[in-house]
């Protein structure tokens, strides 16, 4: 079974503009999370999409928004970026039907922004 | 809320050493625990979890025990390799009703260097 993949894998964009990020979820996986990971602050919640709708969202301002489509492939962006946005952008699925299933997590896309 | 502490790294050790990373967790509940590992460039691999109490996750030598008396989840090898080089994660999920929906929170991680 494939994994989670997320594109592109790295990125590079400066200030002020905005950014789209992809994960596609593991076949089956109706959920998916997106974390930011940095140096700074490890690894923090962005939000969570089941079925098309946001069910959990993290303490991020309204720069950074999300969506889900049918397939459950989910899109993150950010607009306006900051400098401190440069991180690790991760995905993660699972089934989604309970509040404590594992996750799994894609690769992950590096965003430089200058 | 959820929180998770990780023993200050970074851990160096020499191959076929002891390894002991400690993990202690606060949340509300019964949450499920995990490790995950990321090795330089890629994503969190899981490598163990445990969704109760005395539950032990294992995995490719890794162990840990859930206990909830001391709110814990240790990660132990017997054996370390210079594969086993990585970042570890300490993390929890659930334990709070409808906000613990997909997310996870983690520990700071900790860095092992393995020397052959």
């Amino acid at each position: 079974k494939a994994g989670v993949t997320q594109t592109p894998r790295y990125l590079i964009k400066t200030r002020g503009q905005q950014v789209t990020l992809s994960c596609s979820p593991i076949s089956g996986h109706r959920s998916v999370s997106w974390y930011q990971q940095t140096p700074g602050q490890g690894l923090q919640f962005l939000f969570e999409y089941f079925s098309e709708t946001q069910r959990n969202k993290g303490n991020f301002p309204g720069r950074f928004s999300g969506r889900q489509f049918s397939n459950s492939r989910s899109e993150m962006n950010v607009s306006t970026l900051e400098l401190g946005d440069s991180a690790l952008y991760l995905c993660a699925s699972s089934l989604g039907v309970a509040g404590q299933e594992t996750q799994y997590f894609g690769p992950g896309t590096r965003l430089l922004v200058l | 809320g959820n929180s998770v502490t990780q023993m200050e790294g970074p851990v160096t050790l020499s191959e076929e050493a002891f390894l002991t990373i400690n993990c202690t967790y606060t949340a509300t509940g019964y949450p499920s625990l995990f490790w995950y590992v990321q090795y330089p460039g890629e994503g969190l691999q899981l490598l163990l979890k445990a969704t109760k109490a005395d539950d032990k996750g294992s995995n490719k030598g890794f162990e840990a025990t859930y206990r909830k008396e001391t709110t814990s989840f240790h990660l132990e090898k017997g054996s370390v390799q210079v594969s086993d080089s990585a970042v570890y994660f300490c993390a929890l999920s659930g334990g709070a009703g409808g906000t613990s929906y997909g997310k996870l929170t983690f520990g700071q991680g900790t860095i092992l260097t393995v020397h052959p």
